[in-house]
């Protein structure tokens, strides 16, 4: 199936680390993205990873990949209230050459406490 | 550089109608994909645009059509909407069309209320 799943919610305070997971389920996906979402706005790409790397990092974003398991995590460090939000990962795969289509998880609302 | 546009903001309509949405993309970027945002589905692909021509169509009915101009500026149709047609509505553009790692950009959505 398509399914990208995630944890619906998360609640830390701020300061502490966030880790936000998430599992796919097309091993022949090609990149993995993390998009962050704020109230009544678009999407915003926070980062991404090739298929065949393990980690990336980004400033405070670290992204973890184990292909093995399929599973994907995106860990933000020194977590703000302005990280509050839901955020997203996804997958893009290889439909035999052109496509941007992606494939979307669930979400998960992350709540920073003060 | 402008980023993504779409127009309009927020719409009403009721069932039976038709809308059209409207997506602008950033300035050189020539692919753009529709994606349907709602609560009990998520995010879901519409359809992907590349140089005038449908490059992928997600898993939607017929109502939903869409085109793109000579310009890359795209619009998306639904026709005989139902009250399941109300969600937000969101473009992204890239710079091309590829299997490659290609940055996709988000509009703000279009907020879409069908009574």
């Amino acid at each position: 199936g398509e399914d990208v799943e995630q944890s619906l919610f998360l609640s830390v305070r701020e300061g502490d680390s966030s880790v936000i997971n998430c599992t796919y389920t097309d091993s022949s996906s090609t990149y993995l993205y993390w998009y962050k979402q704020e109230p009544g706005a678009g999407l915003q790409l926070l980062t991404y990873i090739f298929s065949n790397m393990d980690m990336k990092q980004d400033q405070r974003l670290t992204v973890l990949l184990n292909k093995k398991d399929k599973h994907l995590s995106l860990r933000i460090a020194d977590t703000q209230t302005g990280d509050s939000a839901i955020y997203f990962c996804a997958e893009s795969r290889d439909y035999g050459g052109a496509t941007n289509k992606l494939i979307f998880g669930t979400g998960t609302l992350l709540a920073v406490q003060p | 550089k402008a980023g993504v546009t779409q127009t309009p903001r927020y719409l009403i309509k009721t069932r039976g109608q038709q809308v059209t949405l409207s997506c602008s993309p950033i300035s050189g970027h020539r692919s753009v994909s529709w994606y349907q945002q709602t609560p009990g589905q998520g995010l879901q692909f519409l359809f992907e645009y590349f140089s005038e021509t449908q490059r992928n169509k997600g898993n939607f009915p017929g109502r939903f059509s869409g085109r793109q101009f000579s310009n890359s500026r795209s619009e998306m149709n639904v026709s005989t909407l139902e009250l399941g047609d109300s969600a937000l509505y969101l473009c992204a553009s890239s710079l091309v069309s590829s299997g490659k790692r290609n940055e996709q950009f988000f509009g703000p959505g279009t907020r879409l209320t069908v009574l």
